[in-house]
């Protein structure tokens, strides 16, 4: 069975505020490393789909990493705003489904 | 614009009712899927399906069924509901990319249906 993992779950954050979160998932095999966006009463909506190691995403103050030989990739937000507050997922291919980890839910204090 | 439509955003229904939550994509996509999301369990896969009239079990079909008769309309059928089944669901689309499909596409996302059974 397939895992994906994601730390923390939840975090709580001041305006300006630098911030990261990770997610593990199984490193053989690798295809694509997905991230997610999900903010109240919205869909969740793709951030990034990686799927080269070393991969480096940026869309904004927001960039993930990937490492697919140890099987992780790491979402920063660069001076968090309360619009970031939202539960960010990370999600695996794996029999031709997604597998999603259980989300970090970001909150960010004016 | 991308879409994807749910008949309902809040639903309540008694113990033991048919429920029935559609889902509509105007993108034409082959691939469509049903989660239900719990706090502390993240997106859990319930059925999806890869072609009109095909599907397939995911994670916890347990007291679900699904529908697919057109390419854009994926329904989840709930039997009996119970009151386990209160959840907020979501249904989601991919395009298929042709053989090898791992299932690695971006999905597009609905905006969710909050089922309360009472």
């Amino acid at each position: 069975i397939l895992n994906v993992e994601q730390s923390p779950q939840s975090l709580h954050v001041q305006e300006g505020d630098s911030t990261n979160f990770t997610c593990s998932f199984p490193s053989s095999n690798f295809y694509a490393l997905h991230w997610y966006r999900w903010e109240t009463a919205k869909s969740p909506e793709a951030l990034f789909v990686m799927t080269l190691n070393g991969d480096e995403k940026k869309k904004g103050r927001i960039s993930a990493t990937l490492n697919t030989k140890e099987g992780y990739s790491y979402l920063y937000i660069k001076g968090s705003q309360p619009e970031d507050s939202a539960t960010y997922l990370c999600a695996f291919p794996g029999g031709g489904k997604l597998i999603f980890g259980q989300g970090t839910e970001l909150s960010v204090k004016p | 614009d991308v879409k994807v439509t749910q008949s309902s955003r809040y639903l309540v229904k008694r113990t033991g009712e048919k429920v029935f939550l559609e889902c509509v994509q105007d993108m034409d996509h082959e691939n469509m899927f049903w989660y239900r999301q719990d706090p502390g369990l993240g997106l859990r896969l319930i059925y999806f399906s890869y072609d009109v009239k095909m599907k397939e079990k995911g994670d916890i079909p347990e007291g679900y069924s699904v529908s697919r008769e057109k390419k854009e309309r994926f329904s989840l059928i709930l039997e009996s509901a119970s009151t386990n089944q209160t959840s907020m669901y979501l249904c989601a689309s991919s395009p298929f990319i042709g053989a090898g499909d791992r299932g690695g596409n971006e999905q597009f996302f609905g905006p969710g249906t909050r089922l309360t059974v009472l």
